[in-house]
């Protein structure tokens, strides 16, 4: 079965610019997850979806990011505008129902 | 608010020893732990644990649950330089799908 997709794998902007990546889940798995990982910590969760709507978005800073997931299938995060903090590993994850979590491989932001 | 502490934050031993990680959780309504290791970017699956004092093992790594002391142990016998990563542990709240991490332990081996 092919994995979680992710992309860009990297991404360096300047602060103030804005910025999205793309996550496309496992077929078939309907709530997908996007967590940010700051250097040096674990991976905190900032949005979850079960088919197309939005479950815990308590941990999203909404205003500068959002996130939507057309269909139930892919889902993009944006960040507008970027801050220097804002630099971190962004992981989308994936899962048919109560276990069974695949992670991507990741998008790397750095902001500067 | 759902918190996971691991420790130690860092470790560095040499090839051949045998490496015990501990996880701490606090959680309002527990369902399971689970620990990933993370190599470069994605978390990669090691073990779920739902059960008190049933260890689960997988080759050189095992790990166990306990839910009286809210703690998890992963264990790693005559570590190889490839086990260097980062070792998470995380839990998932029962009526949850989220999972909550610790800062994970950088486990170093060097030859």
């Amino acid at each position: 079965e092919a994995g979680v997709a992710q992309s860009p794998r990297y991404k360096i902007i300047e602060k103030r610019q804005s910025v999205a990546f793309w996550c496309n889940p496992i077929s078939g798995h309907a709530t997908l997850y996007w967590y940010q990982q700051i250097l040096g910590q674990g991976p905190k969760l900032l949005i979850q979806f079960q088919n197309n709507g939005v479950v815990d978005d308590s941990q999203l800073p909404k205003d500068r990011f959002s996130a939507e997931r057309l269909k139930g299938v892919d889902s993009t995060l944006k960040i507008q505008p970027a801050k220097l903090e804002d630099s971190a590993v962004y992981l989308c994850a994936s899962s048919p129902g109560r276990a069974g979590y695949t992670f991507g491989s990741g998008t790397r932001l750095t902001v500067v | 608010e759902d918190k996971v502490v691991q420790s130690p934050l860092s470790l560095v031993v040499h090839e051949g020893d045998t490496v015990t990680l501990n996880c701490s959780y606090e959680v309002t309504n527990f369902r399971s732990l689970l620990w990933y290791k993370q190599e470069k970017k994605a978390p990669t699956f090691l073990f779920m644990l739902t059960s008190s004092g049933i260890e689960k093992k997988s080759g050189r790594l095992s790990s166990i649950l306990d839910k009286k002391e809210l703690s998890s142990i992963l264990n790693i016998t005559a570590t190889q330089t490839g086990d260097s990563a980062i070792y998470l542990c995380a839990v998932c709240p029962r009526g949850a799908q989220k999972l909550v991490f610790g800062q994970g332990t950088r486990l170093t081996i060097n030859p």
